[in-house]
């Protein structure tokens, strides 16, 4: 099946840093989607990308759907405590259509005081 | 309060004993899905359903049942489960039109043995 390459896998940064990961892919996505999960809870959907080149805000989250459609990356500005969690990308082929979405294996955030 | 419920959220069996994890959202969607999480593997498809008595396999169906008789429930059925179906299983529902904007239950962690 399709693999999406998440990185990092997991990472330890103090409060009030930024935060950068990435999804790499080797196919063509036409929907990319960013997902975080907190401890004992389902996932929850952060932003969602539907063309490419597209950079989208949510508060201090900014994500970008790669010009290539092969990949997307996600940045967290001033990190916070509730910020802790697995951040999982996720990639679509055919938007809105029960094309199956491929999730990445996600990067897992510490975040320390 | 818009969410998607699950029962039961922990389970422990043993081989073979027939269960059923429910599924039940309250917001009208047409597209619901089911997802088993697994260390290092990322969330994994299993089936899914793009409206009432349509339903399909996902990536990882073997040993898994669905069924779609109303709208709002997607019951997850294992007729004999197995140790490798011990896992954490999420249930998740959107429109018909965003099935990449997924809104996703609290999760239900089985354990078989």
């Amino acid at each position: 099946g399709q693999q999406l390459n998440q990185s990092p896998q997991s990472m330890f940064i103090q409060e009030g840093e930024d935060v950068s990961m990435n999804c790499t892919s080797s196919s063509i996505f036409n929907t990319w989607l960013w997902y975080k999960q907190d401890p004992g809870e389902g996932p929850v959907l952060l932003i969602a990308l539907y063309k490419a080149g597209e950079l989208t805000s949510n508060g201090r989250l900014t994500a970008q759907f790669g010009i290539t459609r092969k990949d997307s990356f996600l940045n967290i500005s001033a990190s916070i405590p509730s910020d802790v969690g697995i951040y999982f990308c996720a990639g679509q082929k055919n938007t809105g259509t029960a094309s199956k979405l491929t999730f990445g294996t996600g990067t897992r955030l510490q975040v320390t005081l | 309060e818009a969410q998607v419920t699950q029962n039961p959220r922990y389970l422990i069996t043993v081989t073979g004993k027939k269960l059923t994890v429910t599924c039940s959202q309250n917001m009208n969607h047409e597209y619901m899905s089911w997802y088993r999480q697994d260390p290092g593997l990322g969330l994994r498809q299993i089936y899914y359903s793009m409206n009432v008595e349509v339903t399909d396999k996902g990536d990882v169906p073997e040993g898994y049942k669905v069924s779609r008789k109303e709208k709002r429930n997607f019951p997850l059925i294992l007729e004999s489960p197995s140790p490798n179906q011990t896992s954490l299983y999420f249930c998740a529902s959107s429109i018909a039109g965003k099935t990449g904007e997924l809104f996703f239950g609290e999760g239900s962690r089985l354990t078989v043995l």
